[in-house]
This record gives C-alpha cells, sequence and structure tokens, in this order.
C-alpha cells in the first residue's frame, strides 16, 4: 500500500540554523499538504501543493514538491524558538487514501 | 482569525456506549470539515470529510456504521463514536476548511473508554 515516510524523526538546530524536513512517497501523490503542530497544541495547516515541480514560500519557510509528485520538502531559514514543534506531511495517492508522514520533531537552542 | 471549538473536550464513557463530539466554526463557513484521529505522540490519521448536506466520505479501514459523521449546516458537524471500546480511546480533532487552500483545526476531544 502507500508509504509516506518523512525524515528526520527529530531534528534539533541552534537557533539561526536552517531546517529542512522531507517527505517521501511510494507512489505519486495527486497533492501534498504540511502541517505544524506545536507541543501541547493542535495542528495548524501550513500550505498544500499540487502541481508537480511546484515551490511555494512563505516568509522564512520554502515548500517544494518534486517534479514526480512522490517527494516534498519544508525548509526553514533562519530558524527562531518560535519555529519549535513537529511537523507532518500528508498525501492523497492514487489509490484515493490520505496518509500522514509520521512527522519530524524540530527542537531550536535559543 | 478563525476559530473552530470542539466539544466536550473531555469524555470519559463507559464500554458499549455512544459519544457525540461537535465541531464548529464560529466565525465562517465551512462546507467541508475533517475529522482526524491522534494517538499519543503520534501523527495524523484522517478518519473522513464532512460534506454539509450530503454523505461523509471516510477513509479506508474507517468502518462509516461505527464512527457516524453528520453535517447538518455550514457551522456544525458532529462525530458519534458508537458502541465505544477501550480500543476507541483517542484525542479525536476535526478541522474545518473555509476555501479551497486553508484548514482551521480544532483543539480536539480527548476520548476515553473505560
Amino acid at each position: 500500500g502507500q508509504q509516506v515516510m518523512q525524515i528526520p524523526q527529530y531534528q534539533h538546530v541552534q537557533e539561526g540554523e536552517d531546517f529542512t524536513t522531507y517527505c517521501n512517497s511510494s507512489t505519486t501523490l495527486s497533492n501534498i499538504q504540511w502541517y505544524k503542530q506545536r507541543p501541547g497544541g493542535h495542528p495548524v495547516f501550513l500550505i498544500q501543493l499540487v502541481k508537480s515541480g511546484e515551490v511555494k514560500k512563505q516568509k522564512r519557510l520554502t515548500f517544494q514538491f518534486g517534479e514526480a509528485k512522490k517527494n516534498s520538502s519544508l525548509h526553514i531559514t533562519a530558524t527562531q524558538t518560535t519555529d519549535v514543534g513537529t511537523y507532518f506531511c500528508a498525501g492523497r495517492g492514487n489509490n484515493n487514501d490520505m496518509r500522514f508522514g509520521a512527522g519530524t520533531r524540530l527542537t531550536v537552542k535559543p | 482569525g478563525a476559530v473552530v471549538s470542539q466539544h466536550p473536550s473531555r469524555v470519559i464513557c463507559k464500554s458499549g456506549t455512544s459519544v457525540k463530539i461537535e465541531c464548529r466554526s464560529l466565525d465562517f463557513q465551512a462546507t467541508t470539515m475533517f475529522w482526524y484521529r491522534q494517538f499519543p505522540k503520534k501523527s495524523l490519521m484522517l478518519m473522513a470529510t464532512s460534506n454539509e448536506g450530503s454523505k461523509a466520505t471516510y477513509e479506508q479501514g474507517v468502518e462509516k456504521d461505527k464512527f457516524l459523521i453528520n453535517h447538518a449546516s455550514l457551522t456544525l458537524s458532529t462525530l458519534t463514536v458508537t458502541s465505544a471500546h477501550p480500543e476507541d480511546s483517542s484525542f479525536y480533532i476535526c478541522s474545518a476548511r473555509p476555501g479551497a487552500d486553508t484548514q482551521y483545526f480544532g483543539p480536539g476531544t480527548r476520548l476515553t473508554v473505560l
């Protein structure tokens, strides 16, 4: 069945360093979504990518959807302590099944 | 910003009983709402998509007769866990979509089935 793998599982950075999380699917995705969840908080929808090769930016966050629509990345430039949380990707595959990645837990040292 | 509420925030029930969880969009209308489960320190799992005025669309492996979803208005969707069992204990989260490119999450409901 469709699998969505997300790496790394954990990432600890110094404030000001960059951070990237990767999402890889075993099958082609019709779209991919990214979410953030702060410790103890509820998820927050960040963005949806639909087109092959699509790149979208939100301030210090850059989202990419691969040409083959099987992988995606979220890159944060110059992390801040407010970026702390778990970042999830989710994609809908050809069998119309929505799968979430396990998440990347980001911690930022001030 | 857009606000989504859930009620109750916590519920404890006995095995075999049914529990209803409400999801409301407080300051916007949502033709589409989503229901998720989240296990402790785990990722989210989309259970179903709730469409106002029509039947919900369930994800693979989710029993529609066990998890009844009703979306009777543009601001309210309900999830009823029927004949709950301990394995149904989880954190249930809803989200509401005011437009195609965004959605707002509720604070979640923690269900404990004894």
